[in-house]
């Protein structure tokens, strides 16, 4: 089993701070014929479904601020804020996709200080 | 524009079957190259990643919920719907369903990638 772990698990920051979260993997994620990590990070607001922003660890989807950034590779990745905004409240959400059982982080919950 | 959404019992008694339906508009579920998925969240809790299924009716399955769980999809309706068996209070969540992306990995078979499109998800309670 893939085993994905968050840290921390709740997180303040300031408006205009640097926010970031931690995610790692039990066994690596990165395929190494294509030398990509098959991680996504997902942002989920309250009582909204859960919202795509970064696939292959550092990929940012469309549309999402460039103030979102992923990095990291084998086990050990980072969600990064750059700038934090009071809409970027909300729980993020890491998932690995190496194998055919997909697997999700618990969760940090980010939250304005 | 693609829309999924979830239909089905808000309510359904231990030890039955819960059911819910999936209907996606904005795209054809018999499109190749997305596999659409079931994914819940027990109240104040965390993504578990149910079951997923190509057009094709192939299917890949949470090996916990395995014994317990039928993925399904009618093309003609352009539906999926899921079926979890025996149900108890530990199955209550938001049942969301969705839509991965895939990567081919030969043979005309793919592996599920990140999800790209969520429902709003329906709260399914399970109690007498």
């Amino acid at each position: 089993d893939f085993v994905m772990t968050q840290s921390p698990d709740s997180l303040a920051v300031s408006l205009g701070e640097r926010a970031t979260i931690n995610c790692k993997s039990s066994q690596s994620v990165l395929y190494s014929p294509d030398n990509k990590n098959y991680l996504a990070w997902y942002q989920q607001k309250p009582g909204q479904p859960p919202k795509l922003l970064i696939y292959w660890a550092s990929t940012r989807e469309s549309g999402v601020p460039d103030r979102f950034s992923g990095s990291g590779s084998g086990t050990d990745f980072t969600l990064t804020i750059s700038s934090l905004q009071a809409e970027d409240v909300a729980v993020y959400y890491c998932q690995q996709y190496y194998t055919t059982s997909i697997t999700f982080g618990q969760g940090t919950r980010l939250e304005i200080k | 524009q693609l829309q999924l959404q979830e239909s089905g019992p808000g309510l359904v008694k231990p030890s039955e079957t819960l059911s819910l339906t999936c209907t996606v508009s904005g795209d054809s579920i018999s499109s190749s190259t997305y596999y659409w998925g079931w994914i819940r969240q027990p109240p104040g809790k965390g993504l578990d990643w149910i079951g997923s299924i190509y057009y094709s009716g192939s299917t890949y399955y949470n090996p916990s919920l395995k014994s317990r769980i039928t993925i399904s999809v009618d093309t003609s309706k352009n539906q999926f719907s899921l079926k979890l068996s025996s149900v108890t209070a530990a199955d209550t969540a938001v049942y969301y369903c969705a839509r991965h992306t895939v990567r081919a990995i030969g043979g005309g078979n793919y592996y599920l990638n990140w999800i790209d499109s969520w429902g709003q998800g329906t709260l399914v309670t399970v109690s007498s």
